[in-house]
Parts: C-alpha cells; structure tokens; sequence
C-alpha cells in the first residue's frame, strides 16, 4: 500500500480557476514532494518541503505542509489547460519517497 | 547534460522471455532509483542504488528482478521470465542526496513494457 493518498482522485475546472489537492500520510517524513505527470510520460519534480517547513510557493504554486495532521496541500492558482496532468504527492523516509496513486486534474479552457 | 535517458521507450515481449532495461542518470547525481506505474496508480519503489551499491529492494522485487549498477553510472533492470503482471511503465529517476541535502528526484520518461 502507498504512504501517501492524495485528494480528490480526480479534479475538473476552467481555465483561470483555483485548483486545490490533498495528500495525508501516515508516519514521520522527512519531507514531501509534488510531481506532476503527462499521460505516458515520466513526472516532473514541482517542489519540495521539509518537514520543519509549513509553507512554500513556487510560481503559481503554493505547498503547505501540516505534519500534526499528516497531511499538505497543493494550489494551482489562476490555472492553464496546459496544468492538465495527473499530480503526486511523495513522502521521503529512509532515502526512497512513496507515492500516492494521484489527483487527475482537468483544466477546461 | 540531457536528463535522465531510458531505454528502450517501449518493449513488446512474449511470455517467458527476458528483457534488460537500461537508464543512464545525471551524471553529478549519486542515487538512482528504479520504480514500477501501473495505469491510475503512481509509481511504486522497486530498488535504489548509491554509487555503485544497491541499497534497497522492495519485496515486490520478486528474484526474476535484478538491477545492476556497474561502476556507478549506468543501471540495468533485468526482468527474465517475464509474466503478463509484469507489463507496466518501469521509471527510472536519479537525485543527489548527502546528509539533509535532497532536493527531489528526476525522472526519465520511461520504459513501458508489453508482455503478450
């Protein structure tokens, strides 16, 4: 089983909206990362927090971290049809990161 | 340096027979990593490398898997016997990690295996 879950498993919208993912995990990281992937094509690394982070914006990213309750959210402000893509959140303990099975996110222009 | 390559891109491979994976990471990196994706599922940890040594194998790495990284550069993925539950996308991915710092991994596109 994956350590990581994200939320929701699928997320449509139009262009220019917010589009706001969640991944909860359950034991002691050390920290998260956020990957984003095109159909059949490898992922791309977003951004990465640590553990003793709570915030981090990258761009029209913004990556919160709340390690009491295990989880962090991924917001993609003022989205393009081109942030259509499957998103994954990895949990990085003991040198090798877990994934989640991801939020698919369509963005309609 | 161009990223992390893969190759093949995509195999097709009747039952029983075995196939080699070969991934080339960046080069300043000292990790390696191989990972398994079935369709709408992400990625799952088959085994890592630092430099030349295998630092860990998943138990999902049943013993037709092996995984080699000669010399610390390159990696091959060898899958011998291969079964239909075998077909998926293996990834590779490569990072730099020392201490506290690791900045995320990168990932090449990708092998997807076909087994008929």
């Amino acid at each position: 089983s994956q350590q990581g879950e994200e939320d929701p498993q699928a997320l449509s919208i139009q262009e220019g909206e917010n589009a706001t993912m969640n991944c909860s995990y359950k034991t002691s990281i050390n920290n998260l990362q956020w990957y984003r992937q095109n159909s059949g094509r490898g992922l791309v690394h977003l951004i990465l927090i640590r553990s003793n982070e709570r915030e981090k914006h990258s761009g029209r990213l913004r990556v919160t971290l709340d390690t009491s309750k295990k989880s962090s959210s991924l917001l993609i402000t003022a989205s393009r049809a081109a942030d259509t893509a499957s998103y994954f959140c990895a949990t990085d303990r003991g040198g090798k990161s877990t994934f989640g099975d991801g939020t698919t996110l369509t963005v309609k222009p | 340096d161009t990223g992390v390559s893969q190759d093949p891109r995509h195999k097709i491979t009747k039952r029983g027979q075995n196939v080699t994976f070969r991934c080339d990471p960046i080069s300043e990196h000292n990790r390696l990593y191989w990972y398994r994706q079935t369709l709408g599922q992400g990625p799952e940890f088959l085994t890592y490398f630092q430099n030349e040594a295998q630092l860990e194998k998943s138990r999902l790495l049943s013993d037709r898997f092996s995984a080699e990284r000669p010399k610390g550069s390159f990696s091959t993925l060898e899958i011998q016997r291969t079964e239909q539950g075998d077909s998926a996308m293996y990834l590779c991915a490569s990072s730099f990690r020392t201490g506290e710092g690791f900045y995320g991994y990168t990932f090449g596109s990708g092998t997807r295996l076909t087994v008929v």
